[in-house]
């Protein structure tokens, strides 16, 4: 069974505080990614990473960083949270390559930021 | 890059009929189409995909149609039952960008009423 954490379910942070979200995966997958979630607008992609160290931009990289030192933790980074980042934020994974199974994104429970 | 409409916003059925929702996208060179649902609280789950050489795919009561000429799919529940009741995303998956990136659509709320 593929498992995805995230680090918290719930997250209060003051504006311009810096905040660390985590997500861990145990399936030796190679891809991984960040999205938020606010309704209406659905999952837009924040980052992604597809091998350790490297990460590309994906449709709303502003305000956003990431790091991806081990195969199995993909962080992403608010370098000064603002209010507009309230917000959910899902990570997912994927095993890559090949077809089919291999493109599933498994997703992680979310965490709910809130930043006052 | 991709872009994926997904209509209606929000769908209300009664218990046994059935719910269709749409999607169209821009790439035509998108080659893999999910569907993922995500319940109340939960985190979002595959239940169906389709590839761009398949024109239909069934799993029980869902079904999933791929028109690639007019660049849009569709989900069919059937015999809809309350469990149903939750977001569900549609997805394209594009030959540009690496590592399986997907671009979903905004969500299709569905209420299945008793």
């Amino acid at each position: 069974d593929v498992k995805v954490t995230q680090s918290s379910r719930y997250l209060v942070k003051r504006t311009g505080e810096k905040v660390f979200l985590e997500c861990v995966q145990d399936m030796d997958h190679e891809n991984m990614f960040w999205y938020r979630q606010d309704p209406g607008l659905g999952l837009r992609l924040i980052y992604f990473s597809y091998d350790v160290k490297m990460k590309e931009k994906g449709d709303i990289p502003e305000g956003y960083s990431v790091s991806r030192e081990k195969k199995e933790r993909f962080s992403l980074i608010l370098e000064s949270a603002s209010t507009n980042q309230t917000s959910m934020y899902l990570c997912a994974s994927t095993l890559g390559g090949g077809w089919g199974p291999s493109y599933e994104q498994y997703f992680g429970p979310g965490t709910r930021l809130t930043v006052t | 890059g991709e872009n994926v409409e997904q209509h209606p916003s929000t769908l209300s059925v009664q218990e046994g009929d059935s719910a269709v929702i749409k999607c169209t996208y821009s790439d035509s060179a998108s080659n893999y189409f999910p569907w993922y649902k995500q319940e109340l609280g939960k985190r979002p789950q595959l239940i169906i995909d389709i590839r761009s050489n398949v024109g239909e795919k069934k799993d029980q009561r869902i079904a999933v149609t791929l028109n690639k000429t007019a660049k849009h799919f569709s989900l069919h529940i059937t015999e809809t039952q309350p469990e149903d009741s939750a977001v569900y995303f549609c997805a394209a998956k594009g030959l540009t960008g690496g590592g399986n990136k997907l671009t979903f659509g905004t969500g299709t709320q569905l209420k299945v009423e008793l």
